[in-house]
């Protein structure tokens, strides 16, 4: 069955620079139909996009984040991997990595298998 | 970006209450458009996409509907499994974005 995990660190301090690591498993992230978004949402608050790689590594990223965020995987290990330079207390949130797909004849970005998610927070 | 406006942001309903929720785009999205559900302490799960396909296994008492800038996610006959967050999302275009969300409460 399709599963994802997240890891990494529950705690950072600010200025510091955050890396989550996501696992799959039951899909291959070289498979052509398939890619990995991470999300994120702050305690009681909205969801939030922040990057998406595609399985031929193709990349995007959140206009408000782009400049801090870098999204990367490795196929060999079916990690995809997330990182976050600068953290401040403002990202202290539960980041989840979740799966897309393709359906009919269109790559598609709803997400219908999401990691259980990481809290972490950014406190010195 | 496109921003995504849900509404209304709560409802306090009752068991068996038909419950509509609305999420309007500020720019059209054709049919690109995801619904959620979300428990505490719980990821999201995917209940809608394309507007008005059911993703599999979801009940049938859950149904969407819209096309541009106007969408609804309608709960038939609230279940009390159903009470829970509800976000939309905007599948159209890269950066994804999500509505604010919908908490629907017991009356």
């Amino acid at each position: 069955q399709v599963t994802l995990k997240e890891s990494g660190p529950v705690l950072v301090k600010p200025t510091e620079t955050l890396t989550l690591t996501c696992t799959v498993s039951g899909f291959s992230l070289s498979n052509g139909r398939m890619g990995v978004s991470w999300v994120r949402q702050p305690p009681g608050k909205a969801l939030e996009w922040l990057a998406h790689i595609f399985s031929n590594d193709e990349k995007s990223y959140s206009t408000s984040l782009k400049s801090r965020v870098t999204i990367s995987k490795d196929t060999s290990k079916s990690q995809v991997v997330l990182t976050m330079t600068n953290m401040d207390p403002v990202d202290t949130a539960t980041y989840y990595c979740a799966r897309s797909g393709f359906w009919s004849g269109y790559f598609v970005f709803h997400f219908d298998y999401w990691g259980q998610g990481i809290l972490v927070t950014v406190s010195s | 970006d496109i921003q995504m406006t849900q509404s209304p942001s709560s409802v306090s309903a009752s068991v068996g209450d038909r419950v509509t929720i609305t999420c309007r785009a500020s720019q059209g999205i054709s049919s690109w458009l995801a619904w959620y559900q979300q428990k505490p302490g719980k990821a999201p799960k995917l209940l809608i996409y394309a507007a008005s396909n059911l993703q599999s296994g979801v009940p049938s008492r859950f149904s969407g509907s819209g096309s541009g800038t106007d969408f609804t996610l309608t709960i038939s006959s609230l279940q009390p499994e159903d009470f829970a967050t509800y976000f939309c999302q905007q599948t159209n275009s890269f950066s994804l974005t999500f509505g604010g969300g919908t908490k629907v409460e017991i009356k």
